[in-house]
């Protein structure tokens, strides 16, 4: 069964710093992975997203992720963060075994942002 | 255009009692998912649909959950004699397809309070 592991479940940054949030997943099958991120009271809005080709893949507000293979991981990054950035992320994979596109997500990592 | 939009976006019920949790998704996506948000389980699927059939209902923790589809369009979650446990957010999600790489849109959620 294909699974998830986010490292930290809190992570703090100043204005302005590096984002790092770590993703690690295993899968015994081609994975497809996916970061999500979760605003208070509202659902899941896609950041990026990795299916096939290019390694480094951006996505939205500045994010972006590399998939590493040797490493089995999916790390999630940003130059610069910024207040609006704080919130819930989730790392996902497709669940495997199936024709369809079932997620099972890591247990999400709450980014705190300081001025 | 529109989102996945889900209602009531809050419902308390005493112990016992059966609830329905509605999802509309975004018009023409085939595939709909509904996900279970919980403190202590994290995001876990529950069903899939494809059309208004189901061919995956693995993450249903027991007999007292199903859901329908009706029209291609709208689901509706039914818990029976709801427990405790049941208390949770529940999560909604679309996708065009509901192929391995489609990605899921998400609405905002019920936030289920079992008392």
């Amino acid at each position: 069964a294909q699974s998830v592991t986010q490292l930290g479940s809190h992570v703090s940054v100043s204005e302005g710093a590096l984002v790092l949030l770590r993703c690690n997943y295993s899968s015994s099958v081609p994975p497809y992975l996916f970061w999500y991120v979760q605003y208070p009271n509202q659902g899941l809005q896609l950041l990026l997203k990795y299916t096939t080709g290019a390694t480094l893949v951006k996505g939205i507000n500045g994010f972006e992720a590399e998939f590493k293979k040797s490493e089995t991981s999916f790390h999630l990054t940003k130059p610069s963060a910024h207040m609006s950035d704080a919130a819930e992320y989730f790392c996902a994979v497709y669940a495997g075994g199936t024709s369809y596109g079932k997620l099972t997500f890591g247990q999400g990592t709450i980014l705190t942002v300081h001025p | 255009g529109a989102g996945v939009s889900q209602s009531p976006s809050n419902k308390v019920t005493e112990k016992g009692k059966d609830v329905e949790l509605r999802c509309d998704p975004i018009s023409g996506h085939t595939a709909l998912y509904w996900y279970r948000q919980s403190l202590g389980q994290g995001l876990e699927f529950l069903i899939y649909f494809q059309g208004n059939s189901a061919p995956d209902k693995s993450g249903l923790p027991s007999d007292r959950f199903s859901a329908e589809r009706t029209g291609g369009s709208v689901s509706t979650l039914t818990i029976q004699r709801t427990q405790q446990e049941d208390s949770a957010v529940y999560l909604c999600a679309s996708s065009s397809q509901g192929t391995r790489t489609d990605t899921q849109y998400f609405g905002p959620g019920t936030r289920l309070t079992v008392l």
